[in-house]
């Protein structure tokens, strides 16, 4: 089982429209949970960070923490062109290292 | 404030070379960590240094090796380069509460030739 696993893509939603992406992770000890956003090319943007359980918003982003599923998740609402990317899940379990997830990658269609 | 910031960007270097890169972290952050990213394998944990210690590393051969400096910059080296080692190397930095963001910089594109 991988330690930090993603929902398969692509992912393809039209525009307008509330993009859901997953992750499940294994450590039970994991401390807190990071959705990264990478364009093709460029490195990880941080977009939402989460440790307590429960949802956390942050404009047009909320993610979910479960941690007795050991689920996270991401929705973008009022999805954009330019939300087009990857986006990686990561875990935090010890010290300042993360775990990633292979990514999903998102396209959204005008 | 600024963010991190990597250099040099891009690299060329034939197999058998090694190779320096640098990292600064945000101003204030004192833990610096690093990754490799591959089309095959993602993003994989190198290490991290905190307060110029290793504290952390991940699954890779001595061939790779880092320090960090008392300012909190930190360096990575990959000594006998292989062809497998071509790759975007990430470093990225943070504070050291528990609960604490992590942020990339721009990454160094490294090709081995």
């Amino acid at each position: 089982q991988k330690e930090v696993e993603q929902n398969s893509g692509p992912l393809s939603v039209p525009e307008g429209a509330i993009a859901s992406l997953n992750c499940t992770y294994s450590d039970r000890g994991s401390q807190s949970f990071f959705w990264y956003r990478q364009y093709s090319g460029k490195s990880p943007e941080l977009i939402m960070f989460i440790y307590s359980n429960g949802d956390k918003e942050d404009g047009r982003f909320t993610a979910q923490l479960n941690k007795a599923s050991q689920y996270v998740s991401l929705l973008i609402r009022d999805s954009q062109p330019s939300d087009s990317a990857t986006y990686l899940c990561a875990v935090k379990t010890s010290g300042s290292r993360l775990t990633f997830g292979e990514g999903t990658q998102l396209t959204v269609n005008p | 404030k600024a963010g991190v910031t990597q250099t040099p960007r891009y690299l060329i270097k034939t197999r058998g070379q090694q190779v320096t890169l640098s990292c600064s972290p945000i101003s204030g952050h004192r833990s610096v960590s690093w990754y490799q990213q591959t089309p095959g394998q993602g993003l994989q944990f190198l290490f991290e240094y905190f307060s110029e210690t290793q504290r952390n590393k991940g699954n890779f051969p001595g061939r790779f090796s880092g320090r960090q400096f008392s300012n909190s910059r930190s360096e990575m080296n990959v000594s006998t380069l292989e062809l497998g080692d071509s790759a975007l190397y990430l470093c990225a930095s943070s504070t050291d509460r528990a609960y604490n963001e992590q942020f990339f910089g721009p990454g160094t594109r490294l090709t081995v030739l």
